[in-house]
């Protein structure tokens, strides 16, 4: 049974840290997805990469947060430095939309606790 | 542009009762439509999907019919159980060959009581 996994599953850093999340999407998906859900803000798309490249970032403090594909086997994202309000669970998600009509496949999360 | 209306939680039921979550979406497109459901403390699962009009998906019991005519994707469960406890999803994705995003709602929180 493929799945997205994601490590750390949990982060507690001080105010000014580097913080790494990193994700490894199913073999052979081609989109990756990075999101992250408060209780206040809930569900919010942070960035998507096809095929490594990155297609939209929009949704990313740019002055703090940087998403990469190093390869097609890890998406990595990373805050520095980072602050209280980055406290939230970031998922990974991948997915084959062409083929699949657009089904995402989430990973379990990091939860981030900036301190 | 697209958006995902879901019924204001959360929900509270019964073991056994009905349940219906209304989603209802606006897409310039011809969307596929899915539900997610996110237990405590993991990710988010698909839980059925429908990728034209009029058709059903179903899953675990649940299922909802890709209504164009009413823009409305209702989830829907005959019997709940307390395991069905879980915060759920409605999202959509329109066909955009340029654009993957999914557009999700807000989520609806459901607990099931014994």
């Amino acid at each position: 049974d493929a799945r997205v996994t994601q490590t750390p599953r949990h982060k507690v850093t001080e105010m000014g840290q580097e913080v790494t999340m990193r994700c490894q999407p199913i073999l052979g998906h081609n989109t990756v997805f990075w999101y992250r859900q408060t209780m206040m803000q809930g569900l919010e798309l942070l960035a998507y990469f096809r095929n490594r490249a990155p297609l939209d970032d929009s949704g990313m403090p740019k002055d703090r947060f940087s998403a990469e594909m190093p390869d097609a086997t890890l998406a990595t994202l990373k805050i520095q430095p980072s602050e209280p309000r980055d406290s939230a669970v970031y998922f990974c998600a991948s997915g084959l939309p062409r083929r699949d009509r657009g089904t995402q496949y989430f990973g379990p999360g990091t939860r981030l606790l900036v301190l | 542009g697209n958006s995902v209306t879901q019924m204001e939680g959360p929900v509270t039921l019964s073991e056994e009762a009905f349940l219906t979550i209304n989603c209802t979406y606006t897409a310039t497109g011809y969307p596929s439509l899915f539900w997610y459901v996110q237990y405590p403390g993991e990710g988010l699962q698909l839980l059925l999907k429908a990728t034209k009009a009029d058709d059903k998906g179903s899953n675990k019991g649940f299922e909802a019919t890709y209504r164009k005519e009413t823009t409305s994707f209702h989830l829907e469960k005959g019997s709940v159980q307390v395991s069905d406890s879980a915060v759920y999803f409605c999202a959509l994705r329109d066909f955009d060959f340029g654009n993957e995003k999914l557009t999700f709602g807000t989520g609806t929180r459901l607990t099931i009581i014994p």
